[in-house]
């Protein structure tokens, strides 16, 4: 079955950019859209942005200025750069799949945990 | 922006039934999704569509929409229900966003 994975840095210095990769097993990217989504520390779920496959995307306009998702299908994984963080970017950040076309997300990766601080 | 309202907290005894309700503008057009979160997890689809359950959703949890009002019901609770839940809709009207709930906590 599809699984998928976060990676990246643990910790990022106040003002540099926060990268992540999704890397999709047991699938393929195709004819999905892929989303990143975090959660603070004790709060919420905020969606953050989606790439379909073929490389259309759409951003959470409270962080568009900050942010990039991109593709690489011939390695089935998806990217996430986020500029400029602060101290309110800590969160768990999880990628996750969009089933169906419906707007539900019926995979997500386990989540990484991404703390900014000097 | 889209804004959808959950109560903080619900709680309820094992065996018995637990109601988590979500509110907002137009609930009724859309589409409600459901997922479940225990600590340290990623969240869990439990339901979508409104009513629809995935497979390995055991069928103690169901969807139901009023008018905009949608409820997410858990039937014969048991210890392991206790969880966060969040809903969660695609708002088409204001740039295809994903939008969640603030999320309930529910205590058996």
């Amino acid at each position: 079955q599809v699984q998928l994975q976060e990676s990246g840095p643990g910790l990022v210095k106040p003002s540099e950019t926060l990268s992540l990769t999704c890397t999709v097993s047991g699938g393929s990217l195709n004819n999905h859209y892929w989303s990143w989504i975090r959660q603070p520390p004790g709060g919420g779920l905020e969606w953050i942005g989606y790439i379909y496959y073929k490389g259309s995307r759409n951003y959470n306009p409270s962080l568009k200025s900050r942010l990039t998702v991109s593709i690489d299908t011939s390695k089935n994984q998806f990217f996430l750069r986020l500029n400029s963080v602060s101290s309110a970017d800590t969160a768990v950040y999880y990628c996750a799949r969009e089933g169906d076309g419906g707007g539900w997300f019926d995979i997500w990766g386990q989540g990484a945990l991404v703390t900014v601080s000097s | 922006s889209y804004v959808l309202t959950q109560p903080p907290s619900v709680s309820v005894a094992p065996g018995q039934t637990a109601r988590i309700t979500c509110g907002g503008n137009n609930v009724g057009t859309k589409g409600i999704h459901w997922y479940q979160q225990k600590p340290g997890q990623a969240p869990v689809l439990v339901v979508y569509d409104d009513t629809d359950r995935p497979s390995g959703i055991p069928e103690r949890f169901s969807g139901a929409k009023s008018g905009n009002t949608a409820t997410l019901t858990i039937s014969r609770v048991e210890a392991g229900d206790e969880a966060d839940y969040y809903c969660q809709v695609w708002d088409t009207s204001s740039g295809h966003l994903y939008i969640f709930g603030n999320g309930t906590k529910v205590s058996v």
